[in-house]
């Protein structure tokens, strides 16, 4: 079956810092991919999405490019800020027509 | 904007107790979900529906059941609720059967079973 796998948390860093969060998967077929975040007190949001090989999909100065060969989804963002401070969710959609989900991920930016 | 509102934001009830909780969104939309969760686990789907009177078992179904008697609407009821069932519980729609990955979510209901 379909799994997401997500670096563990907590990370911390600080303000202007350079973020990573590895996301890899195991599916079958083609599957689109996703970065979700949940802030404090919310519902999750989409983040970004990439339905195919190499696409890239970027918001908010995040970004995530498919890596069909390496079967990975890790989200990057150059300069961190203290609003970013929520926790991320990789996710997957294949032909079950289901998102599944990896655990997330709590991402706290100190001033 | 889709919005997606959930009863309550928080629930307190006691083993045996039923249970129902109520999601509503407002944008028509074929898809609706209901997820737990939990912390280290993520979230986990319960059941879905593609239609109006139609379900479908998710992962973790055991426990649970839901109705959908209206489009918009879509109810998550724990039959004898159990302490195991203590988690947040969160409710998605999105728009069509034929691609349901970007999901608009509610605030969640964070139930207490004492």
């Amino acid at each position: 079956g379909n799994s997401v796998t997500q670096m563990e948390g907590p990370v911390t860093l600080s303000e202007e810092a350079f973020l990573t969060i590895n996301c890899t998967y195991t599916a079958t077929g083609y599957p689109s991919l996703f970065w979700y975040v949940q802030y404090p007190g919310e519902g999750l949001q989409l983040l970004l999405k990439a339905t195919k090989a190499d696409d890239k999909g970027s918001n908010k100065g995040f970004e995530a490019t498919y890596r069909k060969e390496t079967t990975s989804f890790h989200l990057e963002k150059g300069s961190v800020q203290v609003s970013d401070s929520a926790v991320y969710f990789c996710a997957l959609s294949g032909s079950a027509r289901q998102l599944t989900f990896g655990s997330g991920t709590q991402l706290t930016v100190l001033p | 904007d889709v919005k997606v509102t959930q009863s309550s934001r928080y629930l307190v009830k006691r083993t045996g107790e039923k249970v129902f909780l109520e999601c509503v969104q407002d944008m028509d939309h074929e898809n609706m979900f209901w997820y737990r969760q939990d912390p280290g686990l993520g979230l986990r789907l319960i059941y879905f529906s593609y239609d109006v009177k139609m379900k479908e078992k998710g992962d973790i179904p055991e426990g649970y059941s839901v109705s959908r008697e209206k489009k918009e609407r879509f109810s998550l009821i724990l039959e004898s609720a159990s302490t195991n069932q203590t988690s947040m519980y969160l409710c998605a729609s999105s728009f069509s059967a034929s691609w349901v990955g970007e999901q608009y979510f509610g605030p969640g209901t964070r139930l207490t079973v004492t």
